[in-house]
């Protein structure tokens, strides 16, 4: 079976202060991690993936195997970070979201 | 390129009735998937299909959804009868190939709501 989670329903945090969202996981092959994220009324998109090592729009994220984690981090919020994140898991050809983090960045 | 498209955005049935959705994912791409996110939680696979076959529909509600996707291209969702519980929004997406490291593509989606 494969599961994430993310503790945080909800998540404020003032511009230019860091903001990290929490993502733990339980799979037991190899996984695929990625962030998704849904600004207000725009689709479902991906975010980054872990597998790139990539950093876009100032977030990244580093995949911890030991603690099965895939949190997402930015140093400095912007106002326009503001949406639904969310977490998920490819394990066999299937994509499992995490409930998801609603982030509201405040002037 | 154009994105997943679905219709219709919005559909308001009552309990008990039928309805219908529709989706035409990306040019090319083979996988198609059916998501169910119900307010405050996260998308929920609902189906995925290979081409025009199932690949997985473990948690479809077999005895009121059904799905298709003739000719491997557009697909349809139907729930019939609706009950109160299936207010949500339906997710289509589509994906190049499932194996490889591709996220997915997702339409804007269609809100149900069933009062």
């Amino acid at each position: 079976a494969q599961r994430v989670t993310q503790p945080e329903k909800l998540l404020s945090v003032f511009k230019g202060a860091p903001v990290e969202l929490k993502c733990n996981y339980s799979y037991s092959g190899s996984p695929e991690l990625f962030w998704y994220v849904q600004y207000s009324r725009q689709r479902l998109q991906l975010l980054l993936r872990h597998i790139s090592r990539e950093s876009i729009k100032g977030f990244t994220a580093d995949l911890n195997k030991g603690e099965t984690s895939f949190h997402l981090k930015k140093p400095f919020a912007q106002e326009e970070d503001s949406a639904m994140y969310y977490c998920a898991l490819k394990g066999r050809d299937k994509l499992s979201f995490g409930a998801g983090t609603t982030v509201t960045v405040r002037a | 390129e154009a994105g997943v498209a679905q219709s219709p955005r919005y559909k308001i049935i009552e309990k008990r009735q039928s309805v219908a959705f529709w989706c035409n994912p990306i040019s090319g791409h083979a996988t198609l998937y059916w998501y169910q996110q119900i307010l405050g939680q996260g998308p929920k696979l609902l189906i995925q299909f290979q081409n025009n076959g199932v690949v997985d529909d473990s948690q479809l509600p077999k005895d009121r959804f059904s799905a298709e996707r003739l000719k491997g291209v557009d697909s349809t969702l139907k729930i019939q009868p609706a009950k109160l519980e299936d207010s949500a929004v339906y997710l289509c997406a589509s994906s190049l190939d499932p194996s490889a490291n591709y996220g997915y593509t997702f339409g804007s989606g269609t809100r149900l709501t069933v009062v």
